[in-house]
């Protein structure tokens, strides 16, 4: 099933912060973030395992909560080059061997940062 | 990482015909997926190709319309056979790495 993503579009302005959610119904073993320009490949942000961690890159992070199969991705100052979609897929904690890499994507939410 | 790339990038056939996708990656990985992308909509995987095994397909995909090889380690090919206009859309590959994902340019099919 699907994961959830919220909101569904965000217009921020430069150097304001964001937050974008993904919820599952299923357990998860990861959640995996991904930021979509328009005519080009989803580009990999990061990974999160089942075990709570936090991770960060610059100005992107995200959490993940096991135990309510949710996660969220903060963008914070935000950039001009933080416009596209953002996807999050995951993968359920049921997943073994080669299932590990079977994502299943939210929606996907557009981020729009203005001047 | 890894950088994958996708020939040919776009393409517009007829109904009927077939249509052979090439995902080439810059390193030997394991696990390669093909996904399609609806514009403007979200991936869905269309199924899961290990060097030396079968591929597997997602439910709603079979072979006889999407088959696909992984003749080794950096190289795969989907077919998109018999297309109709339902099967316009964008077609992506993609590699493990670990535990991360990377995805190629994808391929932006239509079909008349």
């Amino acid at each position: 099933q699907q994961p959830v993503q919220s909101p569904q579009a965000v217009i921020l302005r430069e150097g304001e912060d964001a937050v974008i959610n993904c919820s599952s119904s299923k357990a998860l073993y990861s959640v995996h973030w991904y930021r979509q320009k328009h005519g080009e490949a989803p580009v990999f942000l990061m990974i999160l395992l089942k075990g709570g961690e936090q991770k960060g890159h610059e100005k992107i992070s995200a959490s993940f909560n096991e135990k309510k199969q949710q996660s969220s991705l903060y963008l914070t100052a935000s950039q001009l080059s933080y416009s596209g979609t953002y996807f999050c897929g995951t993968v359920p904690s049921n997943a073994g061997g080669t299932s590990y890499g079977k994502l299943t994507f939210g929606q996907g939410t557009i981020l729009t940062v203005h001047p | 990482s890894a950088v994958i790339s996708q020939k040919p990038s776009r393409d517009i056939c007829q109904r009927g015909t077939s249509l052979t996708i090439q995902c080439q990656v810059d390193s030997q990985v394991t696990m390669m997926f093909w996904y399609r992308q609806q514009p403007g909509q979200s991936l869905t995987l269309i199924a899961t190709a290990n060097q030396g095994s079968e591929a597997t397909y997602e439910s709603g995909f079979v072979i006889d319309k999407f088959p696909i090889s992984r003749p080794n380690l950096t190289f795969s090919t989907l077919t998109v056979s018999n297309m109709s206009p339902e099967d316009s859309s964008i077609y992506l590959c993609s590699a493990q790495v670990g535990y991360e994902q990377y995805f190629g340019p994808g391929t932006r099919l239509t079909v008349t």
